[in-house]
């Protein structure tokens, strides 16, 4: 079955850029989505198809993905985008099965 | 307004039966294709069963095939999840999420419920 892999963690300054990889093999070839999770709430599709964004959803967010890495990039962080991040594709080549990738805990320090 | 309203979730012995249920409103429930996700107790997100808008495709999780049955009755804009032989590694909450169309293309879980806990235990 497919893999995704992300880092548990990233910690980054406010105002600082934050990057959140996403490994997979040949994970370019695929669509990737991502999703933004704060405690206690449902999960939040923030960048869709690598590096399309959902209405309402802030500039700052942006996705790219290439090779064996997709990649959600948060710029100009803020205190509030302290979340669990989530990427997310669609393996079409098992059972068309939905993948999640572990999360990863974006602290705001 | 879109809006996923899960219910149903409770406290089930193992080997025990559960039906989750989901009501949607907001937008032509009939047209889009659903899904739904679990989420352990500090754990990540796990993608448990999708059903076409008609129901004609299904699809599980291998952890839960055999056991689980998706079902949606678009009349009442419902869907469902029998959960069947409970486990206690079934424990989680549980999301019903709607599948994000683009010019025709599943692309993401575009709204998600609030979620509904079971917990399996003795």
């Amino acid at each position: 079955s497919y893999v995704l892999t992300q880092p548990p963690s990233v910690s980054v300054a406010p105002g600082q850029t934050a990057r959140i990889t996403c490994g997979g093999n040949n994970i370019g070839s695929k669509s990737v989505h991502w999703y933004q999770q704060k405690p206690g709430q449902a999960p939040v599709l923030v960048v869709y198809d690598d590096s399309d964004r959902p209405s309402g959803i802030p500039e700052r967010f942006s996705g790219s993905n290439s090779g064996n890495t997709a990649t959600l990039t948060i710029s100009r962080v803020e205190a509030g985008d302290e979340a669990d991040y989530y990427c997310q594709v669609w393996d079409s080549s098992s059972d068309h099965r939905r993948v999640f990738g572990g999360g990863t805990k974006l602290t705001v320090l | 307004e879109v809006q996923l309203v899960e219910s149903g979730g409770g406290l089930v012995q193992p080997g025990g039966s559960l039906r989750l249920s989901c009501a949607a409103s907001g937008f032509t429930f009939s047209s889009y294709s659903m899904n739904w996700v679990r989420q352990a107790p500090g754990k990540g997100l796990e993608w448990v069963s999708y059903i076409s808008s008609s129901s004609s495709t299904i699809y599980y999780a291998d952890s839960v095939k055999g056991r689980f049955t998706i079902s949606r009755d678009n009349a009442k804009n419902s869907l469902y999840l029998q959960m069947n032989s409970l486990r206690a590694e079934d424990t989680a909450v549980y999301y019903c999420a709607r599948d994000q169309r683009i010019f025709g293309v599943v692309t993401g879980f575009d709204y998600w419920g609030q979620g509904t806990l079971v917990t399996v235990s003795s």
